[in-house]
């Protein structure tokens, strides 16, 4: 079965980095791209960027751009996330999510989430 | 962009329908996905290309879409349907997705 598997939680302080990793298994990683998704504490979800599993390609919401960097690892089914110059407002559990569906895209699975909790 | 607005909250009460309103500007042209997010968990896909329902999804949950509203429908809803609903488009021309406001469907 499919199953995307986040790295733990992570307490940051203001201006640092955090990367946060997403182990997919139960598919072919190269033929699906993954998004990275976020929410604050009682908001909504927000998307950050997606990376597509197979050329590496990726493409973020302009909000994020020079401050998210997303990578895979195909020899290890794995995704990254790492998001720089941390602010007590980036304070939220960030998932990663499988696209499907091609032009009209989907998110079919979900990692569990990973809280990310920036504070001084 | 697109924006998506969904009514904030929907109460109903245990064997009644709910409805959830996903409101856009030509929408219809437009394939909806839907999710649900109970408290502490991930979000999970209910539905998706307006109207199809992933396995493991009961058939209670349904949708459509057309002109400019999306509807999510909940058959005989049961207290296990309490949950955050979102609706979800896919910009093409940005090649990013968008998220509703979201809803919370409150079970009496």
């Amino acid at each position: 079965q499919v199953q995307l598997v986040q790295s733990g939680g992570e307490v940051k302080k203001p201006g640092a980095s955090v990367k946060v990793s997403c182990k997919a298994s139960g598919y072919t990683f190269i033929n699906y791209g993954l998004s990275w998704v976020r929410q604050a504490p009682g908001q909504g979800l927000e998307w950050m960027g997606w990376i597509s599993g197979y050329t590496g390609n990726t493409n973020s919401a302009q909000k994020f751009q020079g401050r998210v960097t997303m990578t895979t690892d195909t020899s290890t089914s794995t995704a990254y996330m790492e998001l720089r110059s941390l602010r007590s407002d980036d304070t939220a559990v960030y998932y990663c999510a499988r696209r499907d569906g091609g032009t009209y895209s989907y998110f079919d699975y979900w990692g569990q989430g990973t809280l990310v909790t920036v504070s001084s | 962009s697109h924006v998506l607005t969904q009514t904030p909250s929907v109460s109903v009460a245990p064997g009644k329908t709910a409805r959830i309103t996903c409101g856009g500007n030509n929408i219809g042209s437009k394939s909806v996905h839907w999710y649900h997010q109970k408290p502490g968990q991930a979000p999970v896909l209910v539905i998706y290309y307006d109207s199809d329902r992933p396995s493991g999804i009961p058939e209670r949950f349904s949708g459509s879409n057309s002109g400019n509203t999306a509807t999510l429908t909940i058959s005989r809803v049961e207290a296990g349907d309490e949950a955050d609903y979102y609706c979800q488009v896919w910009d093409s021309s940005s090649d990013h997705p968008v998220f509703g406001t979201g809803t919370k469907v409150t079970v009496l």
